[in-house]
Protein backbone atom coordinates (compact mmCIF):
# COMPACT_ATOMS: atom_id res chain seq x y z
CA UNK A 1 0.00 0.00 0.00
CA UNK A 2 0.80 3.63 -0.26
CA UNK A 3 3.23 4.98 2.54
CA UNK A 4 2.46 8.33 4.01
CA UNK A 5 4.18 10.30 5.52
CA UNK A 6 7.51 8.04 4.75
CA UNK A 7 10.13 9.38 6.75
CA UNK A 8 13.55 10.74 5.04
CA UNK A 9 16.65 10.82 6.75
CA UNK A 10 17.74 14.17 4.76
CA UNK A 11 15.79 16.87 3.09
CA UNK A 12 17.12 19.33 0.70
CA UNK A 13 15.21 22.49 -0.07
CA UNK A 14 15.90 25.91 -1.08
CA UNK A 15 15.67 29.00 0.56
CA UNK A 16 12.35 30.44 0.27
CA UNK A 17 10.86 27.56 -0.49
CA UNK A 18 8.54 25.59 2.17
CA UNK A 19 9.82 22.73 3.48
CA UNK A 20 7.92 19.01 5.16
CA UNK A 21 9.34 17.03 7.44
CA UNK A 22 7.30 13.55 8.55
CA UNK A 23 7.08 11.69 11.08
CA UNK A 24 5.54 8.31 12.00
CA UNK A 25 4.94 7.48 15.96
CA UNK A 26 4.85 4.25 17.16
CA UNK A 27 1.87 4.38 20.31
CA UNK A 28 -1.24 4.49 19.10
CA UNK A 29 -2.14 5.54 22.38
CA UNK A 30 0.26 9.00 22.96
CA UNK A 31 -1.09 11.75 23.30
CA UNK A 32 1.51 14.76 23.72
CA UNK A 33 3.49 15.12 20.48
CA UNK A 34 6.26 17.60 20.30
CA UNK A 35 8.68 18.67 17.37
CA UNK A 36 12.81 19.95 18.26
CA UNK A 37 15.25 21.52 16.58
CA UNK A 38 18.91 20.04 17.14
CA UNK A 39 21.63 22.36 15.42
CA UNK A 40 25.08 20.56 15.69
CA UNK A 41 26.95 20.35 19.10
CA UNK A 42 23.44 21.75 20.70
CA UNK A 43 20.70 20.70 22.88
CA UNK A 44 17.31 20.37 21.47
CA UNK A 45 15.32 23.36 20.94
CA UNK A 46 11.70 23.34 21.21
CA UNK A 47 9.64 24.20 18.35
CA UNK A 48 5.98 23.28 18.95
CA UNK A 49 4.05 20.81 20.40
CA UNK A 50 0.11 19.65 20.25
CA UNK A 51 -2.18 17.36 22.08
CA UNK A 52 -3.86 14.62 20.63
CA UNK A 53 -7.41 16.22 20.71
CA UNK A 54 -5.97 18.56 17.85
CA UNK A 55 -5.40 18.09 14.17
CA UNK A 56 -3.67 20.89 13.56
CA UNK A 57 -1.51 24.04 15.25
CA UNK A 58 0.29 27.14 13.87
CA UNK A 59 3.33 29.25 15.50
CA UNK A 60 5.44 31.11 13.73
CA UNK A 61 6.31 30.32 10.12
CA UNK A 62 5.72 26.63 11.91
CA UNK A 63 2.76 24.48 11.69
CA UNK A 64 2.41 20.53 12.87
CA UNK A 65 -0.43 18.26 11.67
CA UNK A 66 -1.08 15.63 13.26
CA UNK A 67 -3.47 12.74 11.57
CA UNK A 68 -3.79 9.89 14.41
CA UNK A 69 -5.55 7.51 12.02
CA UNK A 70 -2.11 6.25 10.42
CA UNK A 71 -0.32 7.56 13.39
CA UNK A 72 1.31 10.55 11.35
CA UNK A 73 2.82 13.61 12.36
CA UNK A 74 4.43 16.36 9.87
CA UNK A 75 6.05 19.47 10.88
CA UNK A 76 5.76 22.55 7.55
CA UNK A 77 8.28 25.67 7.62
CA UNK A 78 6.72 28.03 5.58
CA UNK A 79 9.76 30.41 3.72
CA UNK A 80 12.56 28.26 4.45
CA UNK A 81 16.00 29.99 5.89
CA UNK A 82 19.56 28.72 5.91
CA UNK A 83 19.49 29.07 9.59
CA UNK A 84 16.74 26.72 9.53
CA UNK A 85 19.32 23.46 9.13
CA UNK A 86 19.41 21.89 11.87
CA UNK A 87 17.93 17.66 12.52
CA UNK A 88 14.64 17.51 13.55
CA UNK A 89 13.16 14.91 15.48
CA UNK A 90 9.41 14.64 16.38
CA UNK A 91 8.55 13.53 20.37
CA UNK A 92 5.73 11.79 21.38
CA UNK A 93 4.40 10.75 24.76
CA UNK A 94 1.42 8.97 27.16
CA UNK A 95 0.51 11.17 29.95
CA UNK A 96 3.26 9.87 32.96
CA UNK A 97 5.48 8.59 31.13
CA UNK A 98 9.11 9.82 29.08
CA UNK A 99 9.58 11.42 25.49
CA UNK A 100 10.46 8.76 23.03
CA UNK A 101 11.91 10.45 20.20
CA UNK A 102 11.63 9.48 16.49
CA UNK A 103 14.55 9.26 13.85
CA UNK A 104 15.60 12.64 12.83
CA UNK A 105 15.27 14.43 9.54
CA UNK A 106 18.75 16.63 8.75
CA UNK A 107 17.17 19.52 6.75
CA UNK A 108 19.75 21.17 4.77
CA UNK A 109 18.86 24.76 3.40
CA UNK A 110 20.94 26.39 0.44
CA UNK A 111 20.90 29.93 -0.64
CA UNK B 1 15.08 33.70 28.62
CA UNK B 2 15.73 31.21 31.78
CA UNK B 3 17.67 28.11 30.04
CA UNK B 4 18.78 24.73 31.48
CA UNK B 5 22.30 25.19 32.82
CA UNK B 6 24.66 21.96 32.41
CA UNK B 7 28.66 21.45 33.09
CA UNK B 8 30.85 20.85 31.45
CA UNK B 9 30.41 21.01 28.04
CA UNK B 10 32.61 18.71 26.95
CA UNK B 11 34.88 15.69 29.38
CA UNK B 12 37.57 13.41 28.08
CA UNK B 13 38.26 10.85 30.71
CA UNK B 14 39.85 6.94 29.61
CA UNK B 15 37.71 4.03 30.35
CA UNK B 16 37.37 2.40 34.19
CA UNK B 17 37.47 6.58 35.24
CA UNK B 18 34.77 8.00 36.82
CA UNK B 19 32.84 11.00 35.10
CA UNK B 20 30.43 13.42 36.94
CA UNK B 21 28.06 15.85 35.31
CA UNK B 22 26.02 18.58 36.61
CA UNK B 23 22.22 20.28 35.61
CA UNK B 24 20.55 23.36 37.17
CA UNK B 25 17.53 23.32 35.37
CA UNK B 26 15.10 26.40 34.68
CA UNK B 27 13.97 27.89 37.91
CA UNK B 28 10.45 26.48 39.45
CA UNK B 29 10.34 23.63 37.45
CA UNK B 30 10.00 20.33 39.21
CA UNK B 31 10.47 17.64 36.94
CA UNK B 32 14.03 16.96 35.65
CA UNK B 33 15.37 14.91 33.15
CA UNK B 34 18.39 13.15 32.16
CA UNK B 35 19.07 11.92 28.30
CA UNK B 36 21.60 10.31 26.49
CA UNK B 37 21.73 10.85 22.78
CA UNK B 38 24.35 8.87 20.72
CA UNK B 39 25.66 10.21 17.64
CA UNK B 40 22.61 10.50 14.77
CA UNK B 41 20.01 9.00 17.09
CA UNK B 42 17.25 10.87 19.25
CA UNK B 43 17.86 11.31 22.79
CA UNK B 44 16.81 8.53 24.42
CA UNK B 45 15.76 8.82 28.49
CA UNK B 46 17.69 7.77 31.10
CA UNK B 47 16.19 8.80 34.79
CA UNK B 48 13.34 11.55 35.51
CA UNK B 49 13.09 13.08 38.48
CA UNK B 50 10.19 14.99 40.14
CA UNK B 51 11.08 17.02 42.69
CA UNK B 52 13.90 15.04 44.37
CA UNK B 53 12.40 11.42 43.91
CA UNK B 54 13.21 9.43 41.09
CA UNK B 55 10.21 8.29 38.94
CA UNK B 56 11.90 6.33 36.17
CA UNK B 57 15.24 4.97 36.21
CA UNK B 58 14.01 1.76 34.37
CA UNK B 59 16.80 2.48 31.53
CA UNK B 60 19.49 3.77 33.50
CA UNK B 61 22.36 1.14 33.87
CA UNK B 62 22.24 1.08 37.59
CA UNK B 63 25.18 -1.08 37.77
CA UNK B 64 27.71 1.48 36.82
CA UNK B 65 25.35 5.30 36.40
CA UNK B 66 23.70 6.83 39.62
CA UNK B 67 21.90 10.20 39.80
CA UNK B 68 20.84 12.02 42.61
CA UNK B 69 18.36 15.52 42.66
CA UNK B 70 18.84 15.68 46.73
CA UNK B 71 17.21 19.61 47.37
CA UNK B 72 14.81 19.28 44.54
CA UNK B 73 16.83 21.75 42.10
CA UNK B 74 20.18 20.69 40.55
CA UNK B 75 21.00 17.02 39.64
CA UNK B 76 24.06 15.38 39.44
CA UNK B 77 24.68 11.94 37.30
CA UNK B 78 27.49 10.08 37.67
CA UNK B 79 29.36 7.11 35.75
CA UNK B 80 31.63 5.03 37.55
CA UNK B 81 33.80 2.80 35.66
CA UNK B 82 33.33 4.69 32.53
CA UNK B 83 33.43 2.47 29.67
CA UNK B 84 33.76 3.23 25.66
CA UNK B 85 30.47 2.46 24.65
CA UNK B 86 29.63 5.26 27.28
CA UNK B 87 30.42 7.83 24.60
CA UNK B 88 28.02 10.35 23.73
CA UNK B 89 26.10 13.37 24.60
CA UNK B 90 24.25 13.88 28.14
CA UNK B 91 21.12 15.95 27.69
CA UNK B 92 19.78 17.33 30.52
CA UNK B 93 15.93 18.79 30.10
CA UNK B 94 13.02 20.38 32.15
CA UNK B 95 9.64 20.85 32.39
CA UNK B 96 7.39 22.44 34.71
CA UNK B 97 5.42 19.71 36.42
CA UNK B 98 4.59 17.01 34.36
CA UNK B 99 5.40 15.24 31.55
CA UNK B 100 3.43 16.56 28.99
CA UNK B 101 4.31 19.74 29.88
CA UNK B 102 6.69 21.18 27.76
CA UNK B 103 10.36 19.93 28.26
CA UNK B 104 13.30 22.29 27.88
CA UNK B 105 16.64 21.02 27.25
CA UNK B 106 20.23 21.99 28.21
CA UNK B 107 23.18 22.00 25.98
CA UNK B 108 24.63 19.02 26.68
CA UNK B 109 27.79 17.40 27.60
CA UNK B 110 29.87 15.60 25.00
CA UNK B 111 31.65 12.55 26.84
CA UNK B 112 34.55 10.69 25.15
CA UNK B 113 35.65 8.13 26.86
CA UNK B 114 38.98 6.54 25.40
Amino acid sequence: GESVGLHLPTLSVQEGDNSIINCAYSNSASDYFIWYKQESGKGPQFIIDIRSNMDKRQGQRVTVLLNKTVKHLSLQIAATQPGDSAVYFCAENIAGTALIFGKGTTLSVSS
Amino acid sequence: EAEVAQSPRYKITEKSQAVAFWCDPISGHATLYWYRQILGQGPELLVQFQDESVVDDSQLPKDRFSAERLKGVDSTLKIQPAELGDSAMYLCASSRRDTQETQYFGPGTRLLVL
